[in-house]
This record gives C-alpha cells, structure tokens and sequence, in this order.
C-alpha cells in the first residue's frame, strides 16, 4: 500500500486564490512527520514546511500551512493568495521516527500546479 | 556552506557503460541518501546510509551501488547502465536524531541511457 497518497496529478487554479493540495498518508509508527516540498521548473528541490505527529498546532510558514488532520490521515497544504512563481511540482513525504528515522523520507508522486494570471 | 553537491549535472551513457554520481555534504550530516525521480512517480529512495561505513537499500536498488568511506561521501555506481535507469537522481542528507529530519537536496543529476 501506498504510504502517502497524492490525488491531483495536476492544477489549475488563478492567481491571488488560495489552493489546496491534498495528502493523505498511511503509518502505524505513532511518531512520524510530514513534510512539504516545492520543485520548480528550474528542478531543485525546496522544502516548504513540516508537521509532527505530536504538535497540537497547525504548521505555519507564510502563506503557507498545513490543515493537519490526524484521524483522516490528511496532511493538505494550503497556499494563500497564489502567485505565478508558485506554479510547480509539490511533494508530500513522511518520515517514521519509532525505527530511528534511518529510512528517510518517503515521497507521494506529486501534484503539479500552474498558477494563471 | 555549499550544502550538498552533485557532479555532474548531467551525463548521457550508452547500455552497458559504467559511471558513478558524487556526492558531497558539507554539513555533517550522518544520514545520506540517493533517490530517483521518474515522470508520474515521484522520488524512490535507492540507497542510503547512517553513517560511514554503513549502507542499505532502499525501494529500487537493483543496478546501482553505494559505499561511504567518509561522513561527506556517498558516490553512486552504475555498473552497467541500462535505458531503464534514464532519470534524475538526487542526493540529500540530513540529520538522523534530534532534528525533524527535513532532508536537503543536492541539485539533481540528469541521466539518460541511450
């Protein structure tokens, strides 16, 4: 099975909207992470923000946060008020910690999001 | 700091060649890793290490290997390269404990096999 599952391959959404990205993740490890990354046409990879399994707060970066929702399993990013230079890749991953975190992250297979003027 | 550093950027070889990717951290990280990315599936992880001398598989290792003899080395071999190992491949490190583990990626390496 699938540890983290992206359901939009891709994305159109206008500029100045706010966009959700949708992820759901599969674990039985009580300790993980979740992570956001960004990878524009340019191809590095940027990470975005991060949420643990035990913070009781949604994780904030800008405009950007995560609707963490732990019994759904679900760890959607939100953008707020989109802009052309967000258009890109966007990664969901997880990390296990209960196992020394030695497996490193584990990645869904992305959403690709374009941003119109 | 230069962070994580791969060479080469980019590289084309025929079936049956041989090459390896580098990859160099200059943070001190003790865990490394190698991953590849495909249209449509994102990064699987090939290999990785918790430290020098130390190495294991990951979701698709068949055809490549790994050794680290230092903490800033984790060099990836192809020893007989094959069309289905046309890809990009990145390297990234990170910490193993005390930290979330966000990992840092090198700039991607973009192979293909004619």
């Amino acid at each position: 099975a699938q540890k983290i599952t992206q359901t939009q391959p891709g994305m159109f959404v206008q500029e100045k909207e706010a966009v959700t990205l949708d992820c759901t993740y599969d674990t039985s490890d009580p300790s993980y992470g979740l992570f956001w990354y960004k990878q524009p046409s340019s191809g590095e990879m940027i990470f975005l923000i991060y949420q643990g399994s035990y913070d009781q707060q949604n994780a904030t970066e800008g405009r950007y946060s995560l609707n963490f929702q732990k019994a759904r399993k679900s760890a959607n990013l939100v953008i707020s008020a989109s802009q052309l230079g967000d258009s890109a890749m966007y990664f969901c991953a997880m990390r296990e910690y209960s196992g020394g975190g030695a497996d490193g992250l584990t990645f869904g297979k992305g959403t690709h999001l374009i941003i119109q003027p | 700091n230069a962070g994580v550093t791969q060479t080469p950027k980019f590289q084309v070889l025929k079936t049956g060649q041989s090459m390896t990717l580098q990859c160099a951290q200059d943070m001190n990280h003790e865990y490394m890793s190698w991953y590849r990315q495909d249209p449509g599936m994102g990064l699987r992880l090939i290999h990785y290490s918790v430290g020098a001398g130390i190495t294991d598989q990951g979701e698709v290792p068949n055809g490549y290997n790994v050794s680290r003899s230092t903490t800033e080395d984790f060099p990836l071999r192809l020893l007989s390269a094959a069309p289905s190992q046309t890809s990009v491949y990145f390297c990234a490190s990170t910490f193993i404990a005390g930290t979330t583990g966000e990992l840092f990626f090198g700039e991607g390496s973009r192979l293909t096999v004619l």
